[in-house]
């Protein structure tokens, strides 16, 4: 069993849609990171969370530590928004989410 | 402003080749260095880590080694590749072990 569990595993939006990313983690955590993978391999780090709620543009991450629990919303979907999203949680070590692949379709 | 900068990109290797990729950072000082690798269809996995020179984490055994000759450069090395190294090598750093890490561009290998 996964440390981090991500859902769904692909997922294809039209262009403007609302689109939601779940990542469910089974350790203690100190922080909660979501990464942007690009189709070149190259990734960004979206967000780092401890609690709450943070957003960038059109970007909200959510995270519920008492239910294990993070969401990553992506309003106004767009077709630049196609990449692999990565949920990744920190413990005693670093664990990975196998990510979610999105493909934003104009 | 702080960089990272990797090489190679890519990379194709024989079995039981040698191997050494470089990772470097600039625009700051006493960066924490991480060291991951991506397997094909598998999430991340975290290598190695390392808060200062000289001190180098391990989080999983293998036959990869990690070393941090200066402040601002780690070096990922094997004496002898295996197949099952091929992959997407990832290097990061962050100012501290709780804050955002900031991710390399990546070298791709492929050992044959």
């Amino acid at each position: 069993k996964n440390e981090v569990e991500q859902s769904p595993q692909n997922l294809t939006a039209q262009e403007g849609e609302f689109i939601t990313i779940n990542c469910s983690y089974s350790v203690g955590i100190s922080a909660l990171h979501w990464l942007q993978q690009h189709p070149g391999g190259g990734i960004v780090s979206l967000f780092m969370l401890s609690s709450g709620k943070k957003k960038h543009g059109r970007l909200i991450a959510t995270i519920n530590i008492q239910e294990k629990h993070s969401s990553l919303h992506i309003t106004a979907s767009h077709p630049r928004d196609s990449a692999v999203y990565i949920c990744a949680v920190r413990s005693n070590q670093f664990y990975f989410g196998t990510g979610t692949s999105l493909t934003v379709i104009p | 402003s702080q960089t990272i900068h990797q090489w190679p990109a890519t990379l194709v290797q024989p079995v039981g080749s040698p191997l050494s990729l470089e990772c470097t950072v600039e625009g700051t000082s006493n960066p924490n260095l991480y060291w991951y690798r991506q397997a094909a269809g598998r999430g991340l996995q975290l290598l190695f880590y390392s808060v200062g020179i000289g001190q180098i984490s391990s989080e999983v055994p293998q036959n990869l080694s990690a070393s941090r000759p200066q402040d601002r450069q780690f070096i990922l090395s094997s004496k002898k590749l295996l197949l099952s190294d091929s992959g997407f090598y990832l290097c990061a750093w962050n100012p501290g072990g709780l804050e955002t890490q900031y991710f390399g561009p990546g070298t791709r290998l492929l050992v044959l």
